[in-house]
């Protein structure tokens, strides 16, 4: 099946420093991917659609200076969260559809577990 | 926006027994589907149906869709401690932008 990889899982970092977080297609191209954030025993907030050599498309009230979304190739899209602080602490998780038929089946990363201290 | 409703927002049954989770939406839809997510983890798609299809099957997995009452319920049967997770619907209601929109989820607990 198709597989989404996310890197990093886990990242701790300073408040005030930048972390980026990729999310890569291992077996088919992406030219869409959705970048979510969930809170603790909450469902999946979409933050942002990701287009590749588009600028991204941010839902509302998602600040997209803050959350920099980045597409270049067909298979991998980044997300920066810049000068980080404690209230970013979240879990992301990215996915990519896959064609199939115009089903729009979602495959999920793994997560990204960020705590700002 | 998080348009879909789940209930119960958490289910604790006995391993062997079925459990049931429903979830209602708002806006006409292409398909629903469902996914599980394990602590911590990302999502993994269980199972999809079409806005025309009624019910669905896959395994020990069982999904209905009423599209009169925009509602979906997902029953697993003789379930098992590793299905212990949380179950989220998902709509799928534009061809075009691909975006789902999921439910609030059920936290399912199987107790050995």
């Amino acid at each position: 099946g198709a597989v989404v990889s996310q890197h990093p899982s886990w990242v701790i970092c300073k408040s005030g420093t930048s972390v980026k977080i990729e999310c890569r297609s291992l077996d088919f191209q992406a030219t869409t991917m959705f970048w979510y954030r969930q809170f603790p025993k909450q469902s999946l907030m979409l933050m942002a659609t990701s287009n590749e050599g588009s600028k991204a498309t941010y839902e509302q009230g998602v600040e997209k200076d803050k959350f920099l979304i980045n597409h270049a190739s067909l298979t991998l899209s980044t997300l920066t969260v810049t000068s980080a602080h404690p209230e970013d602490s979240s879990f992301y998780i990215c996915s990519a559809p896959r064609g199939d038929s115009g089903k729009n089946i979602q495959y999920f990363g793994a997560g990204t577990r960020l705590s700002v201290l | 926006s998080q348009q879909g409703e789940e209930d119960p927002q958490a289910l604790s049954i006995q391993e062997g027994e079925n459990a049931t989770m429903n979830c209602s939406y708002k806006t006409s839809i292409n398909n629903l589907q469902w996914y599980r997510q394990n602590s911590g983890r990302g999502l993994v798609h269980l199972i999809l149906i079409r806005s025309n299809e009624r019910e669905k099957h896959s395994g020990r997995l069982r999904v209905t869709l009423d599209t009169s009452k925009k509602s979906s319920s997902l029953l697993i049967t003789a379930s098992r401690a590793a299905d212990t997770a949380s179950y989220f619907c998902a709509t799928d209601a534009s061809r075009g932008a691909q975006k789902l929109v999921f439910g609030q989820g059920t936290r399912l607990t199987i107790n050995p």
